[in-house]
């Protein structure tokens, strides 16, 4: 158990809707990051959150958004669904200094059908 | 930008016997970490071993080692005695470490499915 929590661990929607996932970082953790896994594109950065401000963007569309709030926990917002996006979505959080490494939650497999 | 590629999509090993997953990697940024990542087919992302780009040591973490050649930009991952529960996807992965900070997004390989024969 990495400590870091992620729901819902799956979603199924139709196309053209909107879905939340939520994260909770683990104790401590100040930055929280969002990955998206598919097989086409692999894992790749949406974006970072650091004690709630955005810190860095990755490749994430316009009609995804996200959020860090006062408690630290974080959510991503998927808008217009379109099949494509069907994914797994991981949170990861770290915190400053040593090695800096990032503990992934379990993931929340989307599917647009 | 940063790259990194794993050339083996797949990689076979006896059980009880080492193998090595090779990871090379491409910056031009001086200060960096390097990961490596075990996802089970259960599909959770588990922190495995890092090595700083500064390190002058090789990392170790129990029966996972990292064969660290800044030279050659390469940071292979060694696994003695296999286990039939290594058998998993493997990710090098690369953070650079902007401003001196030590958080930043990594980035990926393709993975290597490893499979541990009984």
């Amino acid at each position: 158990d990495s400590g870091v929590t992620q729901t819902p661990k799956h979603l199924i929607t139709a196309t053209g809707q909107r879905v939340t996932l939520r994260c909770s970082p683990r104790s401590g953790d100040l930055s929280v990051y969002w990955y998206q896994q598919s097989l086409d594109q692999g894992l790749q950065f949406l974006i970072q959150y650091y004690n709630g401000e955005e810190r860095a963007k990755g490749n994430i569309l316009e009609r995804f958004s996200a959020q860090q709030f006062p408690d630290l926990h974080s959510e991503l917002n998927l808008s217009s669904l379109e099949l494509g996006d069907s994914a797994l979505y991981f949170c990861a959080s770290s915190r400053a200094g040593g090695k800096g490494e990032q503990y992934f939650g379990p993931g929340t497999r989307l599917t647009v059908t | 930008a940063q790259k990194i590629t794993q050339t083996q999509p797949g990689m076979f090993v006896q059980e009880k016997e080492a193998v090595t997953l090779d990871c090379t990697y491409d910056t031009s940024d001086p200060s960096y970490g390097l990961f490596w990542y075990k996802q089970p087919s259960s599909g959770e992302m588990i922190f495995l071993i890092y090595q700083g780009s500064y390190d002058q040591q090789n990392a170790t973490e129990g029966r996972y080692s990292l064969n660290f050649q800044k030279a050659r930009k390469s940071a292979n991952l060694v696994i003695s005695a296999s286990q039939l529960g290594d058998s998993a996807m493997y990710f090098c992965a690369m953070r650079i470490n902007a401003g001196g900070t030590s958080y930043g997004k990594l980035t990926f390989g393709q993975g290597t499915i490893l499979t541990v024969h009984p």
